[in-house]
């Protein structure tokens, strides 16, 4: 069965701290894999990386994929209190004419003053 | 340029009813997708429409769910009868057809269920 396996599960920091953020994957047609910031309601994209070792970078946000160890890291720098937020990890899968995202649970993050 | 909206936000039924969701995606994007998030659960896929034809129907529960699409433009996800196990986050999502873009999701903010 496809996995992907986010930690740590919630994460408590202050305000300037760096996180690194974790998520491994075990899964059959990997096409990409997607980040996602989840406030409230919607989750929103952060990043799509399919190509191993190509650095994302938007502002105080990064992300690397590593396809031969099966894993992907978010890092957030500088972190402020609108960081707060669950980060969703999630694989695109492609079977046959099929289109699937496969999420972890998730990474619970609060940034304190 | 307008987002995926889903209604209601929120609808409080009880077992054995009716509830229908809607979804409006990002105008032009031909995929759609339904997701489910239920209690203390990862988000799961339902199913996956191209245009009006359902593409990928594997994560549908069982056929108390009914999802349409007609005229491939937005989709409604009815439950009928609803279960206490129904309850959760009901996310719509929509992409472009092609390109890298297709599989870049935008999401809307769910629609909340609660079966009684």
């Amino acid at each position: 069965e496809d996995k992907v396996v986010q930690s740590p599960l919630s994460l408590v920091v202050h305000e300037g701290d760096t996180v690194t953020l974790n998520c491994s994957y075990e899964v059959t047609n990997f096409r990409s894999l997607l980040w996602y910031k989840q406030e409230k309601k919607a989750p929103t994209f952060l990043f799509m990386l399919t190509s191993s070792g190509i650095e994302k970078k938007s502002g105080r946000l990064s992300s690397i994929l590593d396809k031969k160890e099966l894993f992907s890291i978010l890092n957030i720098t500088a972190t402020q209190t609108g960081d707060s937020a669950i980060y969703l990890c999630a694989v695109f899968l492609y079977i046959g004419s099929a289109r699937q995202l496969t999420f972890g649970s998730g990474t619970q993050l609060t940034v304190l003053p | 340029e307008a987002g995926v909206t889903q209604f209601p936000s929120h609808s409080v039924i009880e077992k054995g009813q009716t509830v229908t969701l809607r979804c409006d995606p990002i105008s032009g994007h031909d995929n759609l997708y339904w997701y489910r998030r239920v209690m203390g659960k990862e988000i799961k896929f339902l199913l996956h429409f191209v245009k009006e034809s359902k593409q990928d129907e594997s994560g549908m529960p069982n056929n108390r769910f009914l999802a349409e699409r007609t005229g491939g433009t937005y989709s409604t996800l009815k439950v009928q009868p609803a279960e206490l196990e129904d309850s959760g986050v009901y996310f719509c999502a929509s992409s472009q057809v092609g390109g890298s873009g297709a599989n870049v999701l935008t999401f809307g903010a769910g629609s909340r269920l609660t079966v009684l």
